[in-house]
Protein backbone atom coordinates (compact mmCIF):
# COMPACT_ATOMS: atom_id res chain seq x y z
CA UNK A 1 0.00 0.00 0.00
CA UNK A 2 1.50 3.21 -1.28
CA UNK A 3 2.10 5.87 1.49
CA UNK A 4 1.95 9.43 1.15
CA UNK A 5 3.59 12.31 3.08
CA UNK A 6 3.09 15.91 2.25
CA UNK A 7 4.79 18.91 3.34
CA UNK A 8 3.99 21.44 5.10
CA UNK A 9 0.77 20.90 7.20
CA UNK A 10 -0.16 24.00 7.33
CA UNK A 11 1.37 27.27 5.87
CA UNK A 12 0.14 30.99 5.98
CA UNK A 13 1.80 33.62 3.22
CA UNK A 14 1.02 36.57 2.80
CA UNK A 15 -0.92 37.97 -1.12
CA UNK A 16 1.71 37.23 -3.77
CA UNK A 17 4.05 35.06 -2.28
CA UNK A 18 5.45 32.22 -4.08
CA UNK A 19 4.00 29.04 -2.50
CA UNK A 20 5.35 25.70 -2.71
CA UNK A 21 3.63 22.19 -1.01
CA UNK A 22 5.48 18.93 -1.51
CA UNK A 23 4.27 16.12 -1.46
CA UNK A 24 6.49 12.34 -1.33
CA UNK A 25 5.19 8.61 -1.55
CA UNK A 26 6.46 5.20 -1.35
CA UNK A 27 5.31 3.04 -3.78
CA UNK A 28 6.06 3.57 -7.81
CA UNK A 29 2.72 5.15 -9.24
CA UNK A 30 1.44 5.92 -12.72
CA UNK A 31 -0.01 9.03 -12.13
CA UNK A 32 -0.10 11.71 -8.93
CA UNK A 33 -3.52 13.64 -8.48
CA UNK A 34 -3.38 16.71 -6.58
CA UNK A 35 -6.32 17.67 -5.06
CA UNK A 36 -8.14 20.96 -3.86
CA UNK A 37 -11.04 21.10 -0.94
CA UNK A 38 -12.32 24.52 -0.39
CA UNK A 39 -13.80 25.43 3.48
CA UNK A 40 -17.20 24.15 1.95
CA UNK A 41 -15.51 20.84 1.37
CA UNK A 42 -16.25 20.56 -2.16
CA UNK A 43 -13.22 18.81 -3.68
CA UNK A 44 -12.14 20.13 -7.13
CA UNK A 45 -9.09 18.10 -9.49
CA UNK A 46 -6.52 20.01 -10.01
CA UNK A 47 -3.71 18.37 -11.64
CA UNK A 48 -3.21 14.52 -12.69
CA UNK A 49 0.19 13.78 -13.72
CA UNK A 50 2.53 10.98 -14.62
CA UNK A 51 5.97 12.52 -15.69
CA UNK A 52 7.50 16.59 -15.71
CA UNK A 53 5.42 19.38 -15.48
CA UNK A 54 2.02 20.48 -15.90
CA UNK A 55 0.55 24.20 -15.82
CA UNK A 56 -2.85 25.52 -15.51
CA UNK A 57 -2.79 29.74 -14.67
CA UNK A 58 -1.20 30.09 -12.04
CA UNK A 59 -0.77 26.95 -10.28
CA UNK A 60 2.30 24.33 -11.70
CA UNK A 61 2.85 20.78 -10.42
CA UNK A 62 5.74 18.93 -11.35
CA UNK A 63 6.84 15.38 -10.25
CA UNK A 64 9.97 13.18 -10.05
CA UNK A 65 9.21 9.32 -10.82
CA UNK A 66 12.95 8.50 -9.62
CA UNK A 67 12.83 10.23 -6.52
CA UNK A 68 8.81 9.58 -5.87
CA UNK A 69 8.16 13.66 -5.12
CA UNK A 70 5.63 16.21 -6.35
CA UNK A 71 5.49 19.54 -5.66
CA UNK A 72 2.25 22.07 -5.89
CA UNK A 73 3.29 25.94 -6.59
CA UNK A 74 0.93 28.67 -6.69
CA UNK A 75 2.60 32.04 -8.07
CA UNK A 76 1.40 35.47 -7.22
CA UNK A 77 -1.04 33.10 -4.90
CA UNK A 78 -4.11 35.48 -4.00
CA UNK A 79 -6.33 35.22 -0.87
CA UNK A 80 -8.96 32.98 -3.09
CA UNK A 81 -6.47 30.36 -3.13
CA UNK A 82 -6.88 29.56 0.81
CA UNK A 83 -8.06 26.06 0.52
CA UNK A 84 -6.97 22.47 1.62
CA UNK A 85 -4.66 21.31 -1.06
CA UNK A 86 -4.20 17.44 -1.12
CA UNK A 87 -2.03 14.83 -2.68
CA UNK A 88 -3.16 11.55 -3.86
CA UNK A 89 -1.49 8.48 -5.74
CA UNK A 90 -3.31 5.24 -6.37
CA UNK A 91 -3.73 2.62 -3.56
CA UNK A 92 -1.04 0.16 -4.81
CA UNK A 93 0.40 2.15 -7.66
CA UNK A 94 -0.84 1.18 -10.95
CA UNK A 95 -3.37 3.10 -10.97
CA UNK A 96 -6.32 0.44 -11.41
CA UNK A 97 -7.96 0.99 -8.09
CA UNK A 98 -8.60 3.79 -5.18
CA UNK A 99 -6.17 6.98 -4.32
CA UNK A 100 -4.14 6.87 -0.77
CA UNK A 101 -4.32 10.53 0.31
CA UNK A 102 -1.67 12.84 1.57
CA UNK A 103 -3.43 14.33 5.08
CA UNK A 104 -3.36 17.70 3.12
CA UNK A 105 -1.62 20.96 3.49
CA UNK A 106 -3.96 23.65 4.88
CA UNK A 107 -3.11 27.03 3.14
CA UNK A 108 -4.02 30.60 4.48
CA UNK A 109 -3.24 33.58 1.93
CA UNK A 110 -3.78 37.10 3.65
CA UNK A 111 -4.45 39.61 2.10
CA UNK B 1 -22.19 19.15 -18.73
CA UNK B 2 -23.58 17.84 -15.28
CA UNK B 3 -21.67 16.57 -12.44
CA UNK B 4 -21.08 13.75 -9.70
CA UNK B 5 -24.52 14.52 -7.93
CA UNK B 6 -24.92 12.82 -4.47
CA UNK B 7 -27.97 12.09 -2.41
CA UNK B 8 -28.93 12.67 0.02
CA UNK B 9 -26.58 15.88 0.57
CA UNK B 10 -26.90 15.46 4.70
CA UNK B 11 -28.41 12.28 6.42
CA UNK B 12 -29.25 12.18 10.07
CA UNK B 13 -29.74 8.78 11.89
CA UNK B 14 -29.79 6.89 15.03
CA UNK B 15 -27.09 4.51 15.88
CA UNK B 16 -28.56 0.98 15.11
CA UNK B 17 -30.38 1.94 11.70
CA UNK B 18 -29.77 1.25 8.17
CA UNK B 19 -28.65 4.15 5.14
CA UNK B 20 -28.31 4.20 1.90
CA UNK B 21 -25.86 6.59 -0.17
CA UNK B 22 -27.01 7.34 -3.56
CA UNK B 23 -23.94 8.89 -6.18
CA UNK B 24 -24.50 9.69 -10.07
CA UNK B 25 -21.82 9.53 -12.19
CA UNK B 26 -20.96 11.53 -14.82
CA UNK B 27 -22.32 10.32 -17.98
CA UNK B 28 -20.37 7.58 -19.79
CA UNK B 29 -17.75 7.47 -17.39
CA UNK B 30 -17.02 3.74 -16.16
CA UNK B 31 -15.17 4.05 -13.52
CA UNK B 32 -17.12 5.26 -9.85
CA UNK B 33 -15.13 5.61 -6.76
CA UNK B 34 -16.35 5.97 -2.78
CA UNK B 35 -14.42 7.84 -0.40
CA UNK B 36 -15.17 8.94 3.14
CA UNK B 37 -13.59 11.93 5.46
CA UNK B 38 -14.16 11.62 8.77
CA UNK B 39 -14.04 15.16 11.06
CA UNK B 40 -10.64 16.21 11.02
CA UNK B 41 -9.32 13.25 9.49
CA UNK B 42 -7.84 12.96 6.07
CA UNK B 43 -9.64 11.39 3.00
CA UNK B 44 -10.05 7.34 2.88
CA UNK B 45 -10.56 5.12 0.38
CA UNK B 46 -13.33 2.70 0.33
CA UNK B 47 -14.34 0.90 -2.84
CA UNK B 48 -14.45 1.28 -6.35
CA UNK B 49 -16.25 0.07 -9.41
CA UNK B 50 -15.20 -0.28 -12.97
CA UNK B 51 -18.16 -0.75 -14.64
CA UNK B 52 -20.94 -3.19 -12.32
CA UNK B 53 -17.96 -5.03 -10.93
CA UNK B 54 -16.45 -3.78 -7.86
CA UNK B 55 -12.53 -5.19 -8.32
CA UNK B 56 -11.70 -4.06 -5.19
CA UNK B 57 -13.28 -3.93 -1.41
CA UNK B 58 -10.43 -3.77 0.52
CA UNK B 59 -11.32 -0.13 1.80
CA UNK B 60 -14.75 -1.29 3.23
CA UNK B 61 -13.99 -1.06 6.66
CA UNK B 62 -16.56 -4.01 8.19
CA UNK B 63 -18.81 -6.35 6.74
CA UNK B 64 -21.86 -3.66 7.65
CA UNK B 65 -20.59 -1.51 4.70
CA UNK B 66 -22.03 -2.53 0.99
CA UNK B 67 -21.70 -0.83 -2.08
CA UNK B 68 -23.47 -2.05 -5.24
CA UNK B 69 -23.88 -0.70 -8.78
CA UNK B 70 -26.04 -1.65 -11.59
CA UNK B 71 -26.34 -0.64 -15.14
CA UNK B 72 -22.75 0.82 -15.03
CA UNK B 73 -24.27 3.91 -13.75
CA UNK B 74 -25.71 5.12 -10.18
CA UNK B 75 -24.67 3.46 -7.32
CA UNK B 76 -25.23 2.97 -3.51
CA UNK B 77 -23.69 2.52 -0.42
CA UNK B 78 -25.29 0.83 2.04
CA UNK B 79 -24.42 0.90 6.01
CA UNK B 80 -26.06 -1.11 8.32
CA UNK B 81 -26.37 -1.06 11.60
CA UNK B 82 -24.80 2.02 11.99
CA UNK B 83 -22.68 3.48 14.83
CA UNK B 84 -21.27 6.91 15.76
CA UNK B 85 -17.69 6.71 14.45
CA UNK B 86 -20.04 6.02 11.16
CA UNK B 87 -20.40 9.47 11.01
CA UNK B 88 -18.47 11.21 8.30
CA UNK B 89 -18.46 13.18 4.94
CA UNK B 90 -19.39 10.31 2.22
CA UNK B 91 -17.80 11.43 -1.08
CA UNK B 92 -18.29 9.87 -4.82
CA UNK B 93 -16.22 10.14 -7.92
CA UNK B 94 -16.05 9.04 -11.19
CA UNK B 95 -13.60 8.95 -13.86
CA UNK B 96 -13.10 7.90 -17.71
CA UNK B 97 -11.39 4.92 -17.10
CA UNK B 98 -9.75 3.64 -13.92
CA UNK B 99 -6.43 3.81 -15.95
CA UNK B 100 -4.80 7.37 -15.48
CA UNK B 101 -8.46 8.98 -15.41
CA UNK B 102 -8.68 11.98 -13.48
CA UNK B 103 -11.11 11.64 -10.89
CA UNK B 104 -14.29 14.12 -10.41
CA UNK B 105 -15.52 14.59 -6.94
CA UNK B 106 -19.69 14.89 -6.09
CA UNK B 107 -20.49 17.24 -3.19
CA UNK B 108 -20.78 14.70 -0.62
CA UNK B 109 -23.35 13.29 1.92
CA UNK B 110 -22.59 14.12 5.12
CA UNK B 111 -23.51 11.19 7.58
CA UNK B 112 -24.48 11.76 11.66
CA UNK B 113 -25.54 8.64 13.38
CA UNK B 114 -27.03 9.93 16.80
Amino acid sequence: KNEVEQSPQNLTAQEGEFITINCSYSVGISALHWLQQHPGGGIVSLFMLSSGKKKHGRLIATINIQEKHSSLHITASHPRDSAVYICAVPDSGGGADGLTFGKGTHLIIQP
Amino acid sequence: GAGVSQSPSNKVTEKGKDVELRCDPISGHTALYWYRQSLGQGLEFLIYFQGNSAPDKSGLPSDRFSAERTGGSVSTLTIQRTQQEDSAVYLCASSLSTHLGTQYFGPGTRLTVL
